[in-house]
């Protein structure tokens, strides 16, 4: 079974903090992606990965930055962080060439931006 | 960046009832998916739809992929406690093949 691991699930952090948050997939998938997850707003796409050293914004990338320096992992890095980025953060990944493989989630990061 | 209409956005239903969830958008997708959130976990594919027109069932659960390619419906039959959580769905275009752009939600209650 793929396992994608999100390194918290809780996190409180001061406004203009900078915030790292990993997420690590044990089945050498290629793509990783990175969601924010808000009450009516559904999943919005931040910043995707389609192989190491590469990345591509998404829907909502202002504010946010990404790193793949290894396959397997994939971090989502807040500069300065603030209180509209409080949210709920999912880190997906997929194997592209097995076709219309499904996306396989992490349990998510609850994060407060006080 | 594009989002897709859901609906409802959530509802309360009693055990055995049959639920009904619809998603609509602007533009055409190729494929629809259907995914599942439990309390305090991540989305879990639940059934994926490749073809206008298509109706796929897993189990109590029923999708159909619209002939317009603009809109998708997923039933539940005979709810259970255990059916509880968000659904969301999503659709996948030709460009860029690996995104997805997800619904806003759905989220279900079930009560004895």
């Amino acid at each position: 079974d793929v396992k994608v691991t999100q390194s918290s699930r809780y996190l409180v952090k001061r406004t203009g903090e900078k915030v790292f948050l990993e997420c690590v997939q044990d089945m050498d998938h290629e793509n990783m992606f990175w969601y924010r997850q808000d009450p009516g707003l559904g999943l919005r796409l931040i910043y995707f990965s389609y192989d190491v050293k590469m990345k591509e914004k998404g829907d909502i990338p202002e504010g946010y930055s990404v790193s793949r320096e290894k396959k397997e992992r994939f971090s989502l890095i807040l500069e300065s962080a603030s209180t509209n980025q409080t949210s709920m953060y999912l880190c997906a990944s997929r194997h592209p060439g097995q076709g219309l493989s499904p996306l396989h989630f992490g349990n998510g990061t609850r994060l407060t931006v006080t | 960046g594009q989002q897709l209409n859901q609906s409802p956005q959530s509802m309360f239903i009693q055990e055995g009832e049959d639920v009904s969830m619809n998603c609509t958008s602007s533009s055409i997708f190729n494929t629809w998916l259907w995914y599942k959130q439990d309390p305090g976990e991540g989305p879990v594919l639940l059934i994926a739809l490749y073809k206008a027109g298509e109706l796929t069932s897993n189990g109590r659960l029923t999708a159909q992929f619209g002939i317009t390619r603009k809109d998708s419906f997923l039933n539940i039959s005979a709810s259970i406690p255990s059916d509880v959580g968000i659904y969301f769905c999503a659709g996948q275009g030709g460009g860029t093949a690996s995104k997805l752009t997800f619904g806003t939600g759905t989220r279900l209650q079930v009560t004895l």
